[in-house]
């Protein structure tokens, strides 16, 4: 299975600074098709995982352009430009390349 | 509106059957695959398996002995079954669409 490691288990930051989180995974995630399916989902507490961001940079329409996301074959990362009060929780990066899918363990943002 | 409910017994005895139910609206289960994914107390997301579009099925090779996923396609509905639940499937499990669309999750108790 692809193992998803991510960096750093938890962070804290006040509203307005920058936040990047990094994904690293043990196979590349280019696939056959030219695609690399690496995903980014948010997890607010006490609620279900939301999408966020999909084949490594592409935003959903409901997401905040304070998002991106860049990298290629094993190593990835989550940016936010400007962290809000409504981005904390905890975010899960997960590959659709290889099965069985798999997650990171994902990463806890806190405001201060 | 895509909508997906899982509903099921909160409580289930060790050794014993666990069956969920995951009813969606807002899309038919004949153009979208569903999957199922779980999360252990304070813990991350394990991807469990789908059912495809056209019916087949993938598994978590490290439940495939215990899961079995299937639909009623004219009541929108998908089905999960696992057999010889022990401690450790206690958790929240999640039917959603394509990780895309996740419903509000059903917890789980194995316990006597």
């Amino acid at each position: 299975d692809v193992v998803m490691t991510q960096t750093p288990v938890s962070l804290s930051l006040a509203i307005g600074q920058p936040a990047s989180i990094s994904c690293k995974s043990s196979q590349s995630l280019l696939g056959t098709s030219g695609k690399t399916f690496l995903n980014w989902i948010l997890q607010r507490p006490g609620q279900s995982p939301k999408r966020l961001i999909y084949q490594v940079s592409k935003l959903y329409s409901e997401v905040p352009d304070r998002f991106s996301g860049s990298g290629s074959e094993t190593e990835f990362t989550l940016k936010i430009s400007r962290v809000e009060a409504e981005d904390l929780g905890v975010y899960y990066c997960w590959q659709g390349t290889h099965f069985p899918l798999t997650f990171g363990s994902g990463t806890k943002l806190e405001i201060k | 509106q895509v909508q997906l409910k899982e509903s099921g017994p909160g409580l289930v005895q060790p050794s014993q059957t666990l069956s969920l139910t995951c009813t969606v609206s807002g899309f038919s289960l004949t153009s979208y695959n569903v999957h199922w994914v779980r999360q252990p107390p304070g813990k991350g997301l394990e991807w469990m398996g789908v059912i495809w579009s056209g019916g087949n099925t993938d598994y978590n090779s490290a439940l495939k002995p215990r899961l079995s996923i299937s639909r009623d396609t004219s009541k929108s509905q998908v089905f999960l079954t696992m057999n010889s639940l022990q401690t450790e499937d206690t958790g929240i499990y999640y039917c959603n669409r394509n990780l895309n669309y996740w419903g509000q999750g059903v917890m789980v108790t194995v316990s006597s």
